[in-house]
């Protein structure tokens, strides 16, 4: 069965940094383009970024530009986030999630991995 | 960025009732709008892709509808299940932007 287990969340102070995992299981990591999509404590669904499925393409939300820094490793079957310069609005739920395509629709999600950003 | 606006932002509705939220593009987004539902705590969770397709292993009771701008998700016959929040989110131009979300409380 399709499995996405993110990691690596945790308390860090603003302007630290913090490198988030998605471990991919049950499915050919390879073919699908992969995005991470973030929840404030209480609040929405705010979209972060996407990679293709080679890596040949990236894009991010303006909030998180020139901070975040999104890759994955198709031999490993990993997904990651690195995060610089973090700020106290950073905090929140770290969700990754799968699309077949460029345009396609979420179908299977993580469990999600807390990130708090506070001194 | 293209803009989602769902209404309302909560709802009360009882067991059995039918109910509909809707969710506008402040842009045409043709029929790349999807619908999730999110329970306390958990990862959301799709319902209905491309405006209408409903999701494998998901209710009939779940219908979605609309294209362009305007769209709709209805829940007929509420299940105590179905009590939980629900955002739409477009995928045709990145960033591909969620609605503020529809929380749906027992009356």
């Amino acid at each position: 069965q399709v499995q996405l287990v993110e990691s690596g969340g945790g308390l860090v102070k603003p302007g630290g940094s913090l490198r988030l995992s998605c471990a991919a299981s049950g499915f050919t990591f390879s073919d699908y383009y992969m995005s991470w999509i973030r929840q404030a404590p209480g609040k929405g669904l705010d979209w972060v970024s996407y990679i293709s499925s080679s890596s040949s393409y990236t894009y991010y939300a303006d909030s998180v530009k020139g901070r975040f820094t999104i890759s994955r490793d198709n031999a490993k079957n990993s997904l990651y986030l690195q995060m610089n310069s973090l700020r106290a609005e950073d905090t929140a739920v770290y969700y990754c999630a799968r699309s077949s395509t460029l345009r396609a629709h979420y179908d299977y999600w993580g469990q999600g991995t807390l990130v708090t950003v506070s001194s | 960025d293209i803009q989602m606006t769902q209404s309302p932002s909560s709802l009360s509705a009882s067991v059995g009732d039918r109910v509909t939220i809707t969710c506008r593009a402040s842009q045409s987004v043709s029929s790349y709008l999807h619908w999730y539902q999110q329970m306390p705590g958990k990862a959301p969770k799709l319902l209905i892709y491309g405006a209408s397709s409903l999701q494998s292993g998901v209710p009939s009771r779940f219908s979605g509808s609309g294209s362009g701008t305007d769209f709709t998700l209805t829940i007929n016959s509420l299940q105590p299940e179905d009590f939980a929040t629900y955002y739409c989110q477009q995928s045709y131009s990145a960033p591909y932007t969620f609605g503020q979300g529809t929380k749906l409380e027992i009356k």
